[in-house]
């Protein structure tokens, strides 16, 4: 089945950098883009930026310009988020997201139907 | 960035009842929205596209109880009739322009 499985969690100190990876499965992985997304403790969903699986083309939320990489290795459909220079705010859940695009009538439509099930990342001194 | 408010932040209802969650973006979005459902622990859900097209992948077709409206700057959720597998938390996302922003959410919690 189509799926999106990330790996595991994290702790970092203050400073330190965390890679996080998003292995897909069950589709082609060059067809779609894919977003990460991260969640801090009891709040919302924030977005981080988008790559191209296809030609690796990115686009970086404004906040973490500079601090973020996000990558992909196409002979193994993986996906990898960098976050540098880590603060005690990027505590967080991150998943990886698929994007779709949907055509209807007068527009088409960008939608995060797959999600992989979250890595967990814990910065503390 | 196009900020998205959800109303109300939580809300208490029974099996059976009808919940109304309401989602107000700051700039005309037209129909750029999206829903999604997060259970504890779990991640997000895709459910409603375009204000108002269930998600209808294999297997994860969306019930018909749920039904989105809307378009503007004033969208809702309705669910018709509540089931015990949808108390979870709501999530609007505005696709209009980059950065996608999302609501602060709307937990759906058992009275």
């Amino acid at each position: 089945q189509v799926q999106l499985v990330q790996s595991g969690a994290e702790v970092k100190k203050p400073g330190a950098s965390v890679k996080v990876s998003c292995k897909a499965s069950g589709y082609t992985f060059t067809s779609y883009g894919l977003s990460w997304v991260r969640q801090a403790p009891g709040q919302g969903l924030e977005w981080m930026g988008w790559m191209s699986a296809y030609n690796g083309n990115t686009n970086y939320a404004q906040q973490f310009q500079g601090r973020v990489t996000m990558t992909t290795d196409t002979s193994t459909s993986t996906a990898y988020m960098e976050l540098r220079n880590l603060r005690s705010d990027d505590t967080a859940v991150y998943y990886c997201a698929r994007e779709d695009v949907v055509v209807v009538v007068g527009g088409t439509h960008r939608v995060f139907d797959i999600w992989g099930q979250g890595t967990m990342v814990t910065v503390s001194s | 960035d196009i900020q998205m408010t959800q109303s109300p932040s939580s809300l208490s209802a029974s099996v059976g009842d009808r919940v109304t969650i309401t989602c107000r973006a700051s700039q005309n979005i037209r129909n750029y929205l999206n829903w999604y459902q997060q259970k504890p622990g779990k991640a997000p859900k895709f459910l409603i596209y375009a204000a108002s097209s269930l998600q209808s992948g294999v297997p994860s077709g969306v019930p018909s109880r749920f039904s989105g409206s809307g378009s503007g700057t004033d969208f809702t959720l309705t669910i018709s009739s509540l089931q015990p597998e949808d108390f979870a938390t709501y999530y609007c996302q505005q696709t209009y322009s980059t950065p996608t922003t999302f609501g602060q959410g709307t937990k759906v919690e058992i009275k």
